[in-house]
């Protein structure tokens, strides 16, 4: 079992739309989570980090499920801009330690 | 700060030549991070490094890889001999390793081994 899993997409949608992406991860003693973005031919940049209680930014809302150890990502209201892989990462434990990256969730928004 | 700077951006070489990445990190970062990314297997870390050491060179796929960070400024990944399964973008990345463990990329060299 892959320490990270994700849905591979693509996940197409309209502007507009809303859509939510889930990940996975195997090791319960993770200690931090992330959601990264990454653009055609381009570096994994971060979105957001994932806090237990939830976090928000704008459109985008990072959820925490410790008991079934899954990550969730919500845009809402999604633009064009919004295209690009979304990378799950999870920190097992320690400062800066190994951050481990799922495959990524390619969303293509359309018009 | 130019963020973390990765030579060459682009290489293509013959199967069974050495291949030498180089990476420059973010001042003062103290965890350095090599990473590949391929289509199937999106990105894997290969090694990293905590104030030049490799703390953890687990993923590196075989002997053919080879990582050094001589000092805080500069590591290297060296590939010998390269064979067309090492195909890849090859990423460094730097993290400060204090508070928030964000790891900051460089763009990442694109090797073709052919």
């Amino acid at each position: 079992r892959k320490e990270v899993e994700q849905d591979p997409g693509p996940f197409n949608v309209p502007e507009g739309a809303t859509v939510a992406f889930n990940c996975t991860y195997s090791n319960s003693a993770s200690q931090s989570f992330f959601w990264y973005r990454q653009d055609c031919r381009k570096e994994p940049k971060l979105l957001m980090s994932v806090y237990s209680s939830g976090n928000e930014d704008g459109r985008f809302t990072a959820q925490l499920n410790r008991a079934s150890q899954y990550i969730s990502l919500l845009i809402r209201d999604s633009k064009l801009s919004d295209s690009a892989t979304y990378l799950c990462v999870v920190n097992g434990g320690g400062t800066a330690s190994k951050l481990t990256f799922g495959t990524g969730t390619r969303l293509q928004v359309t018009l | 700060d130019a963020g973390v700077i990765q030579s060459p951006r682009h290489e293509v070489t013959e199967m069974g030549q050495e291949v030498t990445l180089r990476c420059k990190p973010i001042s003062g970062h103290d965890y350095l991070f090599w990473y590949r990314q391929t289509m199937m297997r999106g990105l894997e870390l290969l090694i990293y490094f905590n104030n030049n050491v490799p703390i953890d060179d687990s993923g590196m796929p075989e002997d053919r890889f080879s990582a050094k960070m001589p000092n805080a400024s500069f590591s290297t990944l060296k590939i010998q001999p390269s064979e067309p399964r090492d195909s890849a973008v090859y990423f460094c990345a730097s993290s400060p390793g204090t508070g928030g463990p964000e790891a900051f990329f460089g763009q990442g060299t694109r090797l073709t081994v052919v």
